[in-house]
């Protein structure tokens, strides 16, 4: 069964600072890797995902992913107070009947 | 466009009781998942549901927890006896197709539920 583990379980962070979150997982047949952001007593919401290895940006953010390591991250660079929330990993082995397995989450805490 | 939507948003239910929580997804999708969230436990499968069908029903869950479709636009999660560790958020998402490329789920805004 695939095991998802996140680092750290919190963070701190000044404003501006770049942010990196880590995200292992267990099985080597995974395809598909994602993460989500969820602010306080609201939907989780996708931000990112990545299929290859490799890096991809999307305007403050990246997400790199080393299959052969199992391991993948996040990076936010000029970290803003609205970056506060939980960060949430999902791994997927490809095909519908494989369900995405999601870490416990980091909490991000961005002050000002 | 209409995201997914959870009702209640709150839940108090004495020990023992049966709840019925609900949710609506976005519509077109085919693809429903129920998930539980805890702090310690994080997000854990209850049930997925591929064009109505039952693909997985989270194992452990199985006993006092039973997820249905009544139609493509409706889910309900019934939780029979509810017993104080079921405190948690409930959340359900939606998916176009999940696997098919279209990898993104939806997620509702969840129903909290406390059990006393």
């Amino acid at each position: 069964q695939q095991k998802v583990q996140q680092s750290p379980e919190s963070l701190i962070v000044p404003e501006g600072a770049m942010t990196s979150l880590n995200c292992t997982f267990s099985d080597s047949a995974s395809q598909y890797f994602a993460w989500y952001r969820q602010h306080s007593g609201k939907a989780p919401k996708a931000l990112m995902s990545i299929f290859s290895n490799g890096e991809k940006e999307e305007g403050r953010f990246t997400i790199h992913l080393n299959k052969a390591s199992l391991h993948f991250s996040l990076h936010i660079r000029d970290s803003q107070p609205s970056d506060s929330a939980l960060y949430l990993c999902a791994v997927s082995i490809a095909g519908g009947n494989y369900k995405p397995t999601f870490g416990k989450g980091t909490s991000l805490v961005v002050h000002p | 466009d209409a995201g997914v939507t959870q009702t209640p948003r709150h839940e108090v239910a004495e020990k023992g009781q049966t709840i019925i929580l609900k949710c609506e997804p976005v519509s077109g999708h085919n693809d429903l998942f129920w998930y539980r969230q805890t702090k310690i436990q994080g997000l854990e499968l209850l049930s997925y549901f591929r064009s109505k069908s039952l693909m997985e029903d989270g194992g452990a869950f199985k006993d006092r927890f039973k997820a249905e479709m009544l139609n493509s636009s409706f889910s309900t999660l019934k939780i029979q006896p509810t017993e104080p560790k079921d405190s948690a958020v409930y959340l359900c998402a939606s998916s176009l197709v999940w696997g098919g490329g279209q990898n993104t789920l939806y997620f509702g805004a969840g129903t909290r539920l406390s059990v006393l």
